[in-house]
């Protein structure tokens, strides 16, 4: 069936550190591709996405790009925050069904 | 309302109880979702409603597990004989109109806790 794998954290960096999170998916036909984001005590919200092959998404200067050929969908961000520490959560829309799929979710903690 | 509103926010129960947890969609969204996330683990589905159609309950874990949308609005997800593994954060999502890559937007949960 279709999944979501996304890299285990804990993700530790300092500020002004360049972001990597890892997502790879399995899916049939063209899924589209999200990134959420959970900060500390708030709920999940759509950070990013993308709905077709090479598309960039971005968004309060991070970015994933839509990579059909790698089935990934690698969140970045050129210099991480200490308010970017959150958990986020890699995600793909399911067309065969009608549900969406996540991630187990990667926290990030960047130290000052 | 402005937000997805979920009640109640804490619930506390012993195991064997009857549960039941409440979701109040964004007003015009025609997609709800339930999910269950456990401590350290990812989100799970459990059950989405799209307008009038029958809902795809592929994702409840046993039939103690239950869920109803009146009115196309609110949605209350039950729990019956409540047992420790049910212990998780339920999240309730909207979306406006179901489709697949539609953003969703998400409650800030029931955190319930079987004793």
């Amino acid at each position: 069936g279709n999944s979501v794998t996304q890299m285990e954290g804990p993700v530790t960096l300092s500020e002004e550190a360049f972001l990597t999170i890892n997502c790879t998916y399995t899916a049939t036909g063209y899924p589209s591709l999200f990134w959420y984001v959970q900060y500390p005590g708030e709920g999940l919200q759509l950070l990013l996405k993308a709905t077709k092959a090479d598309d960039k998404g971005s968004n309060k200067g991070f970015e994933a790009t839509y990579r059909k050929e790698t089935t990934s969908f690698h969140l970045e961000k050129g210099s991480v925050q200490v308010s970017d520490s959150a958990v986020y959560f890699c995600a793909l829309s399911d067309r065969s069904a009608s549900k969406i799929i996540f991630g187990s979710g990667t926290r990030l903690s960047i130290r000052p | 309302g402005a937000g997805v509103s979920q009640s109640p926010s804490n619930k506390v129960t012993e195991k064997g109880k009857d549960v039941e947890l409440r979701c109040d969609p964004i007003s015009g969204h025609t997609a709800l979702y339930w999910y269950r996330q456990s401590l350290g683990q990812g989100l799970e589905f459990l059950i989405y409603f799209q307008g009038n159609s029958a809902p795809d309950k592929s994702g409840l874990p046993s039939d103690r597990f239950s869920a109803e949308r009146t009115g196309g609005s609110v949605s209350t997800l039950t729990i019956q004989r409540t047992q420790q593994e049910d212990s998780a954060v339920y999240l309730c999502a909207s979306s406006l109109g179901g489709g697949l890559s539609d953003s969703l937007f998400f409650g800030s949960g029931t955190q319930l806790s079987v004793l």
